[in-house]
């Protein structure tokens, strides 16, 4: 069981936007501004899409932004196209004894 | 160009020993703390273990203390993961992954593309 709670799948159509919830607690989420996202196609490395809640790394599309709420961060995608179908996990710092937690990751389907 | 490449993935028996390397290029890799991240067939990400610029710290994830070991050689641009008494639990894709900020820990903005160890009698 990973220590974040992420969807297992989310769909949309092109063009619409969709939302993936990554809840942890007071513990890691909650209380470090620490967050990334990460995009995983089949076969491939993961990519970085989003640090520190909302950042975006050079050469990441804006359709892509972060948020964080309490215990739960958020990954936006806007205008989606096929290109975004893959899978989408999130992280987060937990402190100095845990260090980094992942979620277990969200399967996103463009229709 | 940026990239890291690792190796050493291989098929190793149950109690058995490996070490993996993974070569950087691209950046001023003595700036940045480096992480090994795994991924078990069909399953999602697990960190495994993080190693400071200078290599004097280390950290590692509570089911991987005691048997894995991180260490880098900074004139040769290498991450290295040693793992011994190996399990079947240990069969994963390993990746190197480095930091994004030099100076805090943060994200991991690149990656390697993986080695994978698959451990079976």
């Amino acid at each position: 069981q990973s220590a974040l709670t992420q969807p297992a799948s989310v769909s949309g159509s092109p063009g619409q936007s969709i939302t993936i919830s990554c809840t942890g607690t007071s513990s890691d989420v909650g209380t470090y501004n620490v967050v990334s996202w990460y995009q995983q196609h089949p076969g491939k490395a993961p990519k970085l899409m989003i640090y520190e809640v909302t950042k975006r790394p050079a050469g990441v599309s804006n359709r892509f932004s972060g948020s964080k709420s309490g215990n739960t961060a958020s990954l936006t995608i806007s205008g989606l196209q096929a290109e975004d179908e893959a899978d989408y996990y999130c992280c987060s710092y937990a402190g100095i004894n845990t260090y980094w937690v992942f979620g277990g990751g969200t399967k996103l389907t463009v229709l | 160009e940026v990239q890291q490449v690792e190796s050493g993935g291989v098929v190793g028996q149950p109690g058995g020993s490996l070490r993996l390397s993974c070569a950087a290029s691209g950046f001023t890799f003595d700036d940045y703390t480096m992480h090994w991240v795994r991924q078990a067939p069909g399953k999602g990400l697990e960190w495994v273990s993080l190693i400071s610029w200078d290599g004097t710290t280390t950290y590692y994830a509570d089911s991987m203390k005691g048997r894995f070991t991180i260490s880098r050689d900074n004139r040769k641009n290498s991450l290295y993961l040693q793992i011994n008494s190996l399990r079947s639990e240990d069969t994963a894709l390993y990746y190197c992954a480095k930091e994004e900020d030099g100076n805090k820990l943060n994200a991991f903005d690149i990656w390697g593309q993986g080695t994978m160890v698959t451990v079976s009698s």
